[in-house]
């Protein structure tokens, strides 16, 4: 069982925004950062988000991050195919990861 | 553009050590402002953090795996590595080294991490006699 808690799955369609939470605790997400991976099929992860909102040079402004006290949340507008992977909220230091959400675009 | 090239072995017997390096290209292991850590993944399921380690030497493991764990860093060959002892079925995984910026305050004593925006290609390790 993870530290950090995620939807186990989402979808959604072409063009659609869709939004995946990440839940933890004061000793966690409440009191520190919170980065985002995507990791495509048969592909090693990739940031995808670090420091709560912060996107890498290359992350279209398609994915976007928020955090609210103990929770976190990654937002992905204009849904692409492109976008179908798995999807892991960190925690600052990425000593703990969520379980995932699988993104399926229908 | 920093590279990380993963190698060492995919098949390691139970009780045995599983030992795996990654070289950097593009970059230095000895550079003080990024740090390199290990991350695991068995077959369909998901992320696991096994440690970090800084261009100093200095590490922090998982404490779930610490008393298996010895990660080093050799900025000579500008790599650094990963030993994982007494494996069984259990540690069964794809296998990732991977690197990220920090900067450390010495003020506040506190570390500021920016994710692992570099990652190595991964090595499927099977723990099998």
């Amino acid at each position: 069982q993870s530290v950090l808690t995620q939807p186990p799955s989402a979808s959604g369609t072409p063009g659609q925004r869709v939004t995946i939470s990440c839940f933890g605790s004061s000793s966690n997400i409440g009191g520190n950062t919170v980065n985002w991976y995507q990791q495509l099929p048969g592909t090693a992860p990739k940031l995808l988000i670090y420091t709560n909102n912060q996107r890498p040079s290359g992350v279209p402004d398609r994915f976007s991050g928020s955090k609210s006290g103990t929770s976190a949340s990654l937002a992905i507008s204009g849904l692409q195919s492109e976008d179908e992977a798995d999807y892991y909220c960190a925690t600052w230091d990425d000593s703990f990861f969520g379980g995932g959400t699988k993104l399926t675009v229908l | 553009q920093v590279q990380l090239q993963q190698s060492g072995p995919g098949l390691v017997k139970p009780s045995q050590t599983l030992s795996l390096t990654c070289t950097v290209s593009g970059g230095s292991t000895s550079s003080g402002s990024y740090y390199w850590s290990w991350i695991r993944q068995p077959a369909g399921k998901g992320l696991e953090w096994i440690g970090r380690i800084y261009n100093s030497g200095s590490t922090n493991y998982n404490p779930s795996l610490k008393s298996r764990v010895t990660m080093s860093v050799d900025t000579s060959k500008n790599q650094f590595s990963l030993k994982l002892s007494s494996v069984t079925a259990a540690d069964t995984a794809v296998y990732y080294c991977a690197g990220g910026g920090y900067y450390y305050d010495s003020s506040s004593y506190s570390y500021y991490y920016y994710g692992l925006d570099v990652w190595g290609q991964g090595t499927t390790v099977i723990v099998s006699s």
